[in-house]
Order: structure tokens, then sequence, then C-alpha cells
């Protein structure tokens, strides 16, 4: 696609429920980033996906938190018995390369959670 | 560890002005990638520019510019002739490898930037 699609951009969600987010890279990008963005914060980085692999997750707050792109594409970022501190803007990127050099990342437009 | 730090909360300007937001970094690195991104209310993150470590050249994107004093791990943004719709929040943020496979970003807290008329 054009940009990196993020679905549902809205969810609310009662506390101890599972949510399941949603995130469709740009094509052809080999790496892909989920970000939490509490409220009037910057984002924090979750974890790193390369192609299929998940290279890092050492930014995921506890086992709740679960992400997967299994086919090297699509990723979905599940959390599951959400509690109200998971309450945050869930942002997605997406990068062409997968090395180290430096390279534009570019961001979806978020997943809202609310859990209420 | 890598830090970013944005030392400025909240700034304003007058529409058609020049504002400046700063940022300082933290490294041991020695060559990397600085970024400024912007975030409206929508939320999306929309790059602003972008400043090779290795480059002397400041970076420039019409009426954006970078101030990058990489002896003084600092990265100010310059908005010459704001607009009303320069209004959003501002990132700095700061690209630091991932072991051989990938690098991420670590952002700043942001500052706000309201444009006024």
């Amino acid at each position: 696609g054009a940009g990196v699609s993020q679905s549902p951009r809205y969810k609310v969600a009662k506390r101890g429920q599972d949510v399941a987010l949603r995130c469709d890279p740009i094509s052809g990008h080999v790496s892909l980033f989920w970000y939490q963005q509490a409220l009037g914060q910057g984002p924090e980085f979750l974890t790193y996906f390369q192609n299929e692999a998940q290279l890092d997750k050492s930014g995921l707050p506890s086992d709740r938190f679960f992400a997967e792109r299994p086919e090297g594409s699509v990723s979905t970022l599940k959390i599951q018995r959400t509690q109200q501190e998971d309450s945050a803007v869930y942002l997605c990127a997406s990068s062409q390369a997968g090395g180290p050099e430096g390279n534009t990342i570019y961001f979806g437009e978020g997943s809202w959670l609310t859990v209420v | 560890a890598q830090t970013v730090t944005q030392s400025q909360p909240e700034m304003s300007v007058q529409e058609a002005e020049t504002v400046t937001l700063s940022c300082t970094y933290d490294t041991s690195e020695n060559n990397y990638y600085l970024f400024w991104y912007k975030q409206p209310p929508s939320r999306q993150m929309i790059l602003v520019i972008r400043q090779e470590a290795y480059k002397q050249q400041n970076a420039t994107e019409n009426r954006f510019s970078v101030n990058f004093q990489k002896a003084a791990k600092s990265f100010s943004l310059k908005i010459s002739d704001s607009q009303l719709g320069d209004t959003a929040m501002y990132f700095c943020a700061f690209m630091i490898p991932l072991g051989e496979y990938g690098n991420k970003l670590v952002f700043g807290a942001g500052t706000i930037l309201r444009v006024k008329s």
C-alpha cells in the first residue's frame, strides 16, 4: 500500500479483555516496528521484526504483550488481559532496509487503545 | 544509555515568524542519524527532516532547517515563516543500531508548538 495502515484506529476494551492490533506495512519493507505512546509522551520502542523474524522484543512491558509477523508482511500486536495502564496509542512503523545503516522509518496513524 | 532530551515542553510563535526547537542527545556512537518528526492531533508521525552524523552540512527542507553540533550533541530545528499548519507536537529522535540487523528510533518527550495568527 501507499503507507503504513493500522486497524482498528480506535479500540475500547474492558479491563481483562484481550485485544489484537493489526499493522500492514508499506509493501516491500523489510523492517517493522511497534511503539507505544502514552498521552503526552514520546513513543517508546516495543519490538522489531526483520521479515518474519522478531529480532528484538526488549521493549515489551510484560508477558501479556505478544507480537507476530508470520509471513513477513502484516503484523499483529496482541495484548492479553488488558489493564488500564495499557491505554495508549500503539504506533506501527516500517522501513525498507534490514541492515544497520540509517533509513527513513515511516509510521502509521496508530491504534488508540482505551482500557476501561 | 542512549537518550534524547527536549527541554522545551511548549513553544509559541506568531505566524510568519521563526522559531527554534531544541534537542540534545547522548551517545557513544560515531555514525548515527537524527530526525525531527511532527505529530499533529491525528497522531500520524510525519518525518520533517533527517541528518546523517557524518555530514557536516546542516540538512534543509524548505522552511525547515537544523543546526547540528556534533561535538555538543545538539540538534535543533528551525522553522522559518511559521504557518498555522505547523501547529503540532514535534519529536526529536535518534537512530541506534539493533545489533547487526536493524536499527530503532529513540524519541525525546516532545515539544508542543503553537502557531498563533
